[in-house]
């Protein structure tokens, strides 16, 4: 059975980091490009950053962020431990979301973990 | 980055009956190797997205047939052939194309 389990979500002070991970079970972790994805308190999905897998190439790059995270947010992945990390710095208020690890980059995502919170606030 | 659109963003709909929702994306969606990247993602209340539905018309393993997805180029739909109870809640196309994907503002299916 495929497993994303997200931890890392605290509440942070603005300008402050954290570092979240997904740790996954159940399949070929190194197969498979991974996502984050965060959401809004009721609102919308917004893709935060992915990282391609196996070494592969989508449009000519293996990492990609979305602007709004940009130069703030770095992806990673240990393949070794079957775990994929988001490092978060210069947090804003505006990052406050529901951060889901996803599996699935380019063709994204067929299993989401639960969420972990992470709340910007002074 | 591409932007996607969904109409409409509320749908009201009676049991049983079919749904349709639509999506477009702000340039064409045929990535280089021919596919097309159009994936739609269910969220039911409290729950985390599901996808349902991935290049277009591909339906992920244990969605229910009535779910169907069609399109190209920058037109999409999703539609549900007769509407369960269970099918309440918020519906997003997202592409994954051109990077970073990008995802639709999201319909909310409710009952009437």
């Amino acid at each position: 059975e495929v497993q994303l389990v997200e931890s890392g979500g605290a509440v942070v002070r603005p300008g402050g980091y954290l570092r979240l991970s997904c740790a996954t079970s159940g399949f070929n972790f190194d197969d498979y490009g991974m996502s984050w994805v965060r959401q809004t308190p009721g609102k919308g999905l917004e893709w935060v950053s992915g990282i391609t897998g196996n070494g592969g190439t989508w449009n000519g790059v293996t990492i990609a962020y979305a602007e709004s995270v940009k130069g703030r947010f770095t992806i990673s992945r240990d393949n070794a431990k079957n775990s994929l990390y988001l490092q978060m710095n210069s947090l804003r208020a505006e990052d406050t979301a529901l951060y889901y690890c996803a599996r699935g980059s380019s063709v994204c995502c067929d299993y989401w973990g639960q969420g972990t919170l992470v709340t910007v606030s002074s | 980055d591409v932007v996607m659109t969904q109409s409409p963003l509320s749908l009201p709909v009676t049991l049983g009956q079919p749904a349709s929702i639509s999506c477009r994306s702000s340039q064409s969606l045929v990535y280089s190797d021919g596919n097309t990247y159009l994936n739609w993602f269910q969220q039911r209340p409290g729950q985390s997205p599901r996808r349902l539905i991935y290049k277009v018309s591909s339906r992920d393993s244990g969605v229910p047939d009535r779910f169907s997805g069609s399109g190209s180029g920058t037109d999409f739909t999703l539609k549900i052939s007769r509407v369960e109870a269970e099918d309440v809640g918020v519906y997003y196309c997202m592409q994954g194309t051109h990077w970073p994907p990008t995802f639709g503002p999201g319909t909310k299916v409710d009952i009437k």
